[in-house]
């Protein structure tokens, strides 16, 4: 079945620095790709649409200069954390669409963030 | 923005028991889905009722959905210990592939 695989599932980095998670869809290509953040026990708040070749979409409230998104490939979109402080920490989440499968939605296994 | 309402927001149960968590939503869907999450990892789609449908099965999973109360139902029979985990349905509108999570169901089987 297709796999969306996110890389680092873990990271911890100090105020002001930049991080970057991958994201990527192994065995099918996604157009769109979408990122989420979870704090822990709560839901899953949308921030952004990636769409390949193009600008992501963002959600109100999210801040597009500092989370940069860029999708450069049909299986791969990347998120840059940046000027991180420590109220970024929190659980990121992206998921691709299979359009070869219909609407499902695959998504990755989540990046905890940790600013410290 | 979240527009899904799951409730119970936590539900605890025997094993071998049947538990149901419940969704409603507020704006017109074309689809609505559930997913399972254990905690701290990603989410595993379960199920997806078109807004057409009315009912569907998979296994032990049961999804019923009423467009005209704008609420959807998963039961899960005969659980297991194994299926202990936080479950969230979401909802595709209109003409966007966006998915709209529930606050969640955080669901507690014991053994």
């Amino acid at each position: 079945g297709a796999v969306v695989s996110q890389h680092p599932s873990r990271v911890i980095c100090k105020s002001g620095t930049s991080v970057k998670i991958e994201c990527r869809s192994l065995d099918f290509q996604a157009t769109t790709m979408f990122w989420y953040r979870q704090f822990p026990k709560q839901s899953l708040m949308l921030m952004a649409t990636s769409n390949e070749g193009s600008k992501a979409t963002y959600e109100q409230g999210v801040e597009k200069d500092k989370f940069l998104i860029n999708h450069a490939s049909l299986t791969l979109s990347t998120l840059t954390v940046t000027s991180a402080h420590p109220e970024d920490s929190s659980f990121y989440i992206c998921s691709a669409q299979a359009h070869r499968t219909g609407n499902t939605i695959y998504f990755g296994e989540g990046s905890w963030l940790t600013v410290v | 923005s979240q527009q899904g309402e799951e409730d119970p927001q936590a539900l605890s149960i025997q094993e071998g028991e049947n538990a149901t968590m419940n969704c409603s939503y507020k704006t017109s869907i074309n689809n609505l889905q559930w997913y399972r999450q254990n905690s701290g990892r990603g989410l595993v789609h379960l199920i997806l009722i078109r807004s057409n449908e009315r009912e569907k099965h998979s296994g032990r999973l049961r999804v019923t959905l009423d467009t005209s109360k704008k609420s959807s139902s998963l039961l899960i029979t005969a659980s297991r210990a194994a299926d202990t985990a936080s479950y969230f349905c979401a909802t595709e509108q209109g003409g966007s592939e966006k998915l709209v999570f529930g606050k969640g169901t955080k669901l507690t089987v014991n053994p």
